[in-house]
């Protein structure tokens, strides 16, 4: 069973708008939460991340929100430029287990049009 | 820079050849995973190792098998290829106590 859902396969957006990307979670015990980036026939690179006692964090033009109680997370992107077309993939771990893996969603592509 | 390297791009191979992917970490990470993508199944855990010589079923373990015989470096291996085995295979790595991954460019196998 999925613990980190991504529900939109894709995402189209004009060059210059904004880029909203979903993910929801459904265990609790998540507390931190990271977004990847991936272009074809490349690895994923990382983007950015929250911690759980936040619900915003920002970094150029990528911000990712935080709703605990929804257990929801969104990435934005503003404004969205060519070179942002990718696959995201949004993950997300329990850092009090031991091993602390990543569950990752399935990912979300990204076109951004001229 | 963590430098994760993967030892082949592309790679085809016929069923029921042994294959091997390899990969190599310059950043003296103790955590290594294994994972592969598959359009829209996104990314999944084939095997992860915390340490020298452990290692964890992930996910889908089931036709590989993994080995960690030095700190940098995580193999892993198809006994047997099959045709559904024909996926991107990316390796990444980690410090302990830390969540963000650092992943190789990939290989995309192809077994015939």
């Amino acid at each position: 069973d999925q613990q980190v859902k991504q529900n939109s396969p894709s995402l189209s957006v004009q060059e210059g708008r904004i880029s909203i990307l979903n993910c929801d979670y459904t265990n609790s015990m998540f507390d931190y939460f990271l977004w990847y980036k991936k272009y074809p026939a490349e690895g994923p690179t990382f983007l950015i991340s929250i911690s759980s006692i936040k619900d915003k964090n920002e970094d150029g033009r990528f911000t990712v929100f935080l709703n605990k109680s929804a257990k929801h997370l969104s990435l934005h992107i503003v404004p969205s430029q060519p070179g942002d077309s990718a696959v995201y993939f949004c993950a997300a771990v329990d850092r009090g287990s031991t091993l602390g893996r990543l569950y990752f969603g399935r990912g979300t592509q990204l076109t951004v049009w001229p | 820079d963590v430098k994760v390297t993967q030892s082949s791009r592309y790679l085809v191979k016929r069923t029921g050849e042994k294959v091997f992917l390899e990969c190599v970490q310059d950043m003296d990470h103790e955590n290594m995973f294994w994972y592969r993508q598959d359009p829209g199944l996104g990314l999944r855990l084939i095997y992860f190792s915390y340490d020298v010589k452990m290692k964890e079923k992930g996910d889908i373990p089931e036709g590989y098998s993994v080995s960690r015989e030095k700190k940098e470096r995580f193999s892993l291996i198809l006994e047997s290829a099959s045709t559904n085995q024909t996926s991107m295979y990316l390796c990444a790595s980690r410090e302990t106590g830390y969540e963000k991954l650092f992943f190789g460019s990939g290989t995309q196998l192809s077994v015939l």
